[in-house]
């Protein structure tokens, strides 16, 4: 079975400081798939990133970047200078060979900036 | 470009009645998902299929029945809703696993 655990529930930072949010993933399979979303108020649910387990190279787009580590089984999520618009629940999600290979949720993190 | 349509947007039941949510993409796609958001939990799969006429179980069907007749339509049927099926339900799609999941705007359920 793979499990995807999200240990921080709630962040709370102040407008400009970084921010990383954790991910710790469980899985038996040599190829699996990584992906971040975003859950802003309004509900939606966003797609951020996707990162196969062949390529560990570190992704940054704009303010934010990637950090994937096989050897720990993460993939950490960093804002840097956060936004007040980045308020919003952040979910990290695997994609295995199992139950038709369709995505295994973290709980989530809920991040709050403030102004 | 519609995406990934699903209706009704909020709904509200009384214990015991049945109901579809219905979910609709424009995209071609083969897979298509269902999955519920709880408090705490993330998103966990309940069905899932990978082309019309395919469908399987996932994480938590129990109380739920999909059916998939066309590429377009995945509809999830409640067959006797239960206060624990209250929760926000989405709908996604994709080309395949290695592809992201494009998701409707969920659906509000409340039961009770």
């Amino acid at each position: 079975a793979q499990k995807v655990t999200q240990a921080q529930t709630e962040i709370s930072v102040v407008e400009k400081e970084d921010v990383t949010l954790d991910c710790v993933y469980e899985t038996r399979d040599t190829t699996y798939y990584l992906f971040w979303y975003k859950q802003p108020p309004s509900g939606e649910l966003v797609f951020l990133i996707r990162r196969n387990s062949f390529d560990e190279q570190n992704e940054i787009s704009g303010r934010y970047s990637w950090n994937f580590q096989k050897s720990t089984s993460s993939f950490n999520f960093t804002i840097t200078a956060s936004q007040v618009v980045d308020s919003a629940v952040y979910f990290c999600a695997l994609s295995g060979n199992n139950a038709g290979n369709m995505l295994t949720f973290g709980g989530g993190t809920r991040l709050m900036v403030k102004p | 470009n519609a995406g990934v349509t699903q209706t009704p947007k909020f709904q509200v039941l009384k214990t015991g009645q049945s109901m579809t949510l219905q979910c609709a993409q424009d995209m071609n796609h083969e897979y298509m998902s269902w999955y519920r958001q709880d408090p705490g939990m993330g998103l966990r799969l309940i069905h899932y299929s990978v082309g019309a006429g395919i469908t399987d179980q996932g994480e938590v069907p129990n109380g739920y029945n999909v059916s998939r007749s066309t590429t377009e339509d995945f509809p999830l049927r409640l067959l006797s809703a239960a206060p624990s099926q209250t929760s926000v339900y989405f709908c996604a799609s994709s080309w395949d696993r290695t592809q992201p999941q494009h998701f409707g705007d969920g659906t509000r359920l409340s039961i009770l």
